[in-house]
């Protein structure tokens, strides 16, 4: 059963802490996006890679955050140092795309990380 | 770029009537309109998408429909259960670039009581 694996599920860190999230996407998949969920913001695009470059960060705090595809297996989202306002749930999802578009069908989404910056 | 708006933002509904959610999109070179429901504790997983060629589409007890001209389109569930009940989430895939994106709705959660 094919699935975005996500760690860790659950963070609780103190403000100034480094925190880094893993992803995993589905093997065979070529893009991979990060989001973070709030109440407020509702799903919010931070980083997408296809075929592990980096096209498109704009959404993401650039002086605190930091996206990376080591390989093609993993994705990594970094956050330091981390700040009250950073307290949401940070999802990866990964897709196939075909053609010359970064995703033409369907977003496989991993279960989230829960991220509490006290 | 492209703006999702979503109503409304909460749905009760008894068992067995039908629900209906509505997004309104922004970029008129929009292609792609998919709708992802979400469980608690759980990621947005697809339940039905459509395309700008087609104007409406069915799968069991979902549909969704497009109006290209009005920018809109709506997601109906029928005969509702208790296992409906979850955040559904509307999206936009932007225009003719080859690098667009899906932009979401802020989400409607939808509560079917037995």
């Amino acid at each position: 059963d094919a699935r975005v694996t996500q760690t860790p599920r659950h963070k609780v860190t103190e403000m100034g802490q480094e925190v880094t999230m893993r992803c995993q996407p589905i093997l065979g998949h070529n893009t991979v996006f990060w989001y973070r969920q709030t109440m407020m913001q509702g799903l919010e695009l931070l980083a997408y890679f296809r075929n592990r470059a980096p096209l498109d960060d704009s959404g993401m705090p650039k002086d605190r955050f930091s996206a990376e595809m080591p390989d093609a297996t993993l994705a990594t989202l970094k956050i330091q140092p981390s700040e009250p306002r950073d307290s949401a749930v940070y999802f990866c999802a990964s897709g196939l795309s075909l053609g010359g578009g970064p995703n033409t069908g369907e977003l496989f989404f991993g279960e989230g990380s829960r991220l509490t910056v006290l | 770029g492209e703006n999702v708006e979503q109503h409304p933002s909460t749905l009760s509904v008894q068992e067995g009537d039908s629900a209906v959610i509505k997004c309104t999109y922004s970029d008129s070179a929009s292609n792609y309109f998919p709708w992802y429901k979400q469980e608690l504790g759980k990621g947005p997983q697809l339940i039905i998408d459509i395309r700008s060629n087609v104007g409406e589409k069915k799968d069991q007890r979902i549909a969704v429909t497009l109006n290209k001209t009005a920018k809109h389109f709506s997601l109906h569930i029928t005969e509702t259960q208790p296992e409906d009940s979850a955040v559904y989430f509307c999206a936009a895939k932007g225009g003719d670039s080859g690098y667009s994106t899906l932009t979401f709705g802020k989400g409607t959660m939808l509560l079917v009581s037995p």
